[in-house]
């Protein structure tokens, strides 16, 4: 069975630019997670998604920031304009529910330098 | 708040045993997650905790008191390969999201 997919695995850009992170979830996973991991600020959630639809969206740093689900099978993070603090890496998860022992699942992540 | 605090780092030799304790804010308490993440790569699960007493899992266990708002994870038989960070992440019930601490970033020397 197919891992959760992101791409790209790198980006590289430069500041004022914007970047498009991609997801597909596990099949049949209802709840998928966007995070941002940094050395200084660890693993952090940004948003995630019930079914498609934005449940909590309190991380998310700031309005340059924006999410999208439009089927169950892809979601979007969207920066812009990218600023040099952007920099970490991004990962998507998925889980089939949030309760009991339901786990998420990972992603390989997106490392994103912004120049 | 919902503080997680474990080690930042620890050490430890091939063959032996370590402990890398997690302690939480306990109001609210729904359940703890323990992931592996190595360097470059994507946490991946370890166990899940919602109940007190020990869960073990081959040479990994983890343990939780609910009272003491206290975790910890076991590692046996330490073998190179188990050099990774360790996060802790715990459930609260009002939410459907879990809340990761920092990780303990676990080197095993030979």
């Amino acid at each position: 069975d197919a891992g959760v997919i992101q791409s790209p695995r790198h980006e590289v850009t430069e500041m004022g630019q914007e970047v498009t992170l991609r997801c597909k979830p596990i099949s049949g996973h209802d709840y998928l997670f966007w995070y941002r991991q940094t050395m200084m600020r660890g693993l952090e959630l940004l948003i995630y998604f019930n079914n498609n639809v934005p449940i909590d969206d309190s991380g998310m740093p700031e309005d340059r920031f924006s999410a999208k689900m439009p089927n169950a099978s892809f979601s979007t993070l969207k920066i812009q304009p990218s600023e040099p603090r952007d920099s970490a890496v991004y990962f998507c998860a998925s889980s089939k529910g949030t309760g009991g022992a339901d786990t998420q699942y990972f992603g390989p992540g997106t490392r994103l330098t912004v120049l | 708040g919902q503080n997680i605090d474990q080690p930042t780092e620890m050490t430890a030799t091939e063959g032996a045993i370590v402990q890398i304790n997690c302690t939480y804010q306990t109001s609210g308490f729904n359940g703890l997650f323990w992931y592996q993440q190595h360097a470059g790569e994507a946490p991946t699960f370890l166990s899940y905790n919602v109940l007190d007493g020990l869960e073990e899992k081959g040479r990994f266990s983890s343990f939780l008191s609910r009272s003491k708002g206290y975790s910890y994870l076991l590692l046996k038989e330490l073998q190179m390969k188990d050099s990774a960070s360790y996060l802790c992440a715990v459930r609260y019930s009002s939410a459907s999201k879990i809340i990761f601490g920092s990780g303990t970033r676990l080197s095993i020397r030979p």
